[in-house]
């Protein structure tokens, strides 16, 4: 089955500096990845993800994710971040083919004024 | 607009009871899922339906009854709660097993 780690529960950030956030998969043949963000009391929302064919995914609010098999990793970036980017991120990963969802445990990201 | 309405958005209850939280969606999304998010846990999820009357277990189903006897609503039973479900609750619909849309969230507490 797939697993997913996100290397870091918290993260403070300045205002318009970048951010990382961090995300390993375990091994599969082929995986479908996903980063989505939770504002605080809503449900999720979807960033970017990642099926096939470029390994840099470009999402919505200037998000970017960059795939890398050979160190199974799916980082999350954003060149400058703004107050309003606090939130918790999740990475997702699946098998590819339809199967459900496997969810790491999230990162949240606090951006400091 | 379409989108995922969850109910009630708040609950408390007490252990033994039974409590249903309802799920509505106006995507016509085929897809319709259950998770629980607890603190050091991310989400986790608890059932899951392709279609009507078709449902699958998640990763934690224990104490969780589900059904869907219409597309665009999936709600979820706790038959006989316990303090350990004590959880934000959160619906998702999508076209295949990624889910593409989130509720707000239940938040629910057993006493």
């Amino acid at each position: 089955a797939q697993s997913v780690t996100q290397l870091d529960s918290q993260v403070p950030v300045f205002e318009e500096a970048p951010v990382e956030l961090r995300c390993n998969y375990s091994s599969s043949v082929s995986v479908y990845l996903f980063w989505y963000v939770q504002y605080p009391n809503q449900g999720l929302q979807l960033l970017l993800k990642y099926l096939s064919g470029s390994t840099l995914v470009k999402g919505i609010n200037g998000f970017e994710a960059e795939f890398n098999k050979s160190q199974t990793s799916f980082h999350l970036r954003k060149p400058s971040v703004h107050i309003s980017d606090t939130a918790e991120y999740f990475c997702a990963v699946s098998g590819s083919g339809n199967t459900p969802l496997v969810f790491g445990k999230g990162t949240r990201l606090s951006v400091i004024a | 607009d379409a989108g995922i309405t969850q109910s009630p958005r708040y609950k408390i209850t007490e252990t033994g009871r039974q409590v249903t939280l309802m799920c509505h969606q106006t995507w016509s999304h085929s897809y319709m899922f259950w998770y629980r998010q607890d603190l050091g846990h991310g989400l986790r999820l608890i059932y899951y339906s392709a279609a009507a009357d078709i449902t699958d277990k998640g990763e934690v189903p224990d104490g969780y009854v589900v059904s869907r006897s219409k597309t665009e609503n999936f709600p979820l039973t706790l038959e006989s709660a316990t303090r350990s479900q004590t959880s934000v609750y959160f619906c998702a619909s999508g076209t295949d097993k990624k889910p593409q849309h989130f509720g707000d969230g239940t938040r629910l507490s057993i006493l």
